[in-house]
């Protein structure tokens, strides 16, 4: 079964600064989606980003990119410019490519903004 | 906008109880999943459904039901609820097409005492 794996619990960054956060993933498939969800303190989990495996160019959406290494399996996630709104749960997803129902989620990582 | 509705954002249940969490959505997506939330675990899927009437089991479908008689609205039932059921419930759907992501509703808090 796919898994995925963030490493770090819990991250801080200083407002206007950059901050990455980890993401690796298990599977055995070659084409597969990858995501970013973003749930705030008060708690809809929204789309941040997603990437597909079959893809080169990493995805962007604004002030978030990521970097997406298909042969290492890490699909991290880059925030730049952090503002005070960015403070979150971010979680990384995978989905196989035929079947969206299986979609599997990583433990999270709490995203802390300092002014 | 998608939007996905729980019904309750905090419940609080006694042991025993049979407890029934309802999500509705609006943009008639044919699939629709119950996760339940945990820290350090990430979200889990208990129950999801690609069609009115029919469902399959996630990874953690014990001590839990689900019923869909409508294709906007999604059930999820404990029939006899436990303390270890304490948790927060997310309801989400999608659309059915190749990586199309999920849309959450904002979640219920449930207690069991």
């Amino acid at each position: 079964a796919q898994t995925v794996t963030q490493s770090q619990p819990e991250m801080s960054v200083q407002e206007a600064e950059t901050v990455t956060l980890s993401c690796t993933y298990d599977t055995s498939e070659s084409d597969y989606y990858l995501f970013w969800y973003k749930q705030p303190p008060s708690r809809q989990m929204i789309l941040v980003i997603r990437q597909e495996a079959y893809k080169q160019q990493n995805a962007t959406e604004n002030r978030f990119s990521v970097n997406f290494q298909k042969a290492a399996k890490s699909f991290s996630l880059k925030i730049s410019d952090s503002q005070l709104g960015d403070a979150a749960m971010y979680f990384c997803a995978y989905s196989p490519k035929y079947n969206n129902n299986d979609m599997r989620f990583g433990a999270g990582t709490r995203l802390t903004v300092k002014p | 906008d998608v939007k996905v509705t729980q019904s309750s954002r905090y419940l609080v249940k006694r042991t025993g109880e049979k407890v029934f969490l309802e999500c509705v959505q609006d943009m008639d997506h044919e699939n629709m999943f119950w996760y339940r939330q945990d820290p350090g675990l990430g979200l889990r899927l208990i129950y999801f459904s690609y069609d009115v009437k029919m469902k399959e089991k996630g990874d953690i479908p014990e001590g839990y039901s689900v019923s869909r008689e409508k294709k906007e609205r999604f059930s999820l039932i404990l029939e006899s609820a436990s303390t270890n059921q304490t948790s927060m419930y997310l309801c989400a759907s999608s659309p059915y097409h190749q990586g199309a992501p999920l849309h959450f509703g904002n979640g219920t808090r449930l207690t069991v005492t």
